[in-house]
């Protein structure tokens, strides 16, 4: 199984900061890679597809990007309706492996 | 637009069995893929199995074979998972979700809380 390693686990910033969430593969597995967020109580929501496509009504403030093993994500300016845990996965083989999950924080 | 909505909240004795139920709308079950997957309380998203359209066959996580089961009911549309022997660490939150690559739509999440 292809294992998903992501960092940090947990993270605090401040509203209109610039947050960076990191996901590596333990094999390259091109750009198959997604991202969720996920609110307390909900159910996660996908984000980003395909490591870099926004989620139609996804807000333009939300991005990644990266391929084979290594891949970044981006939130370009902090705002209080972003906390929450996001989570990468991997779809290039099943099981489609998630990541840890990064805990995300208002400072 | 598809919607998922899953069965109420459970409480199980350890050793019993619990079925959770996924009830789809806005398509047919047979258009669809759908995997499970699991959130253990303050822990992060655990994939339990789900349909393989490659191999039209469900395939399960090792972790849970031979202790899981998941069903669809395409007359009704609605997908079933069921797992037995159950113990404390099996308390979580269980999602059904489409999966076409990506987790595209997720049920509301069913609460099973194991507990003697």
């Amino acid at each position: 199984d292809i294992q998903m390693t992501q960092s940090p686990s947990s993270l605090s910033a401040s509203v209109g900061d610039r947050v960076t969430i990191t996901c590596q593969a333990s094999q390259d597995i091109s750009n198959y890679l997604n991202w969720y967020q996920q609110k307390p109580g909900k159910a996660p929501k996908l984000l980003i597809y395909d490591a870099s496509n926004l989620e139609t009504g996804v807000p333009s403030r939300f991005s990644g990007s990266g391929s084979g093993t290594d891949f970044t994500f981006t939130i370009s300016s902090l705002q209080p309706e972003d906390i929450a845990t996001y989570y990468c996965q991997q779809y290039d083989n099943l099981p489609p492996g998630f990541g840890q999950g990064t805990r995300l924080e208002i400072k | 637009q598809v919607q998922l909505v899953q069965s109420g909240a459970e409480v199980k004795k350890p050793g019993a069995s619990v079925k959770v139920s996924c009830k789809v709308s806005g398509y047919t079950l047979t258009e669809l893929s759908m995997h499970w997957v699991r959130q253990a309380p303050g822990k992060g998203l655990e994939w339990m199995g789900g349909f393989d359209p490659e191999d039209g066959e469900t395939i399960y996580a090792q972790k849970f074979q031979g202790r899981v089961t998941m069903t669809e009911d395409t007359s009704t549309d609605t997908a079933y998972m069921e797992l037995s022997s159950l113990r404390s660490e099996d308390t979580a939150v269980y999602y059904c979700a489409t999966y076409s690559n990506a987790y595209d739509y997720w049920g509301q999440g069913t609460l099973v809380t194991v507990s003697s």
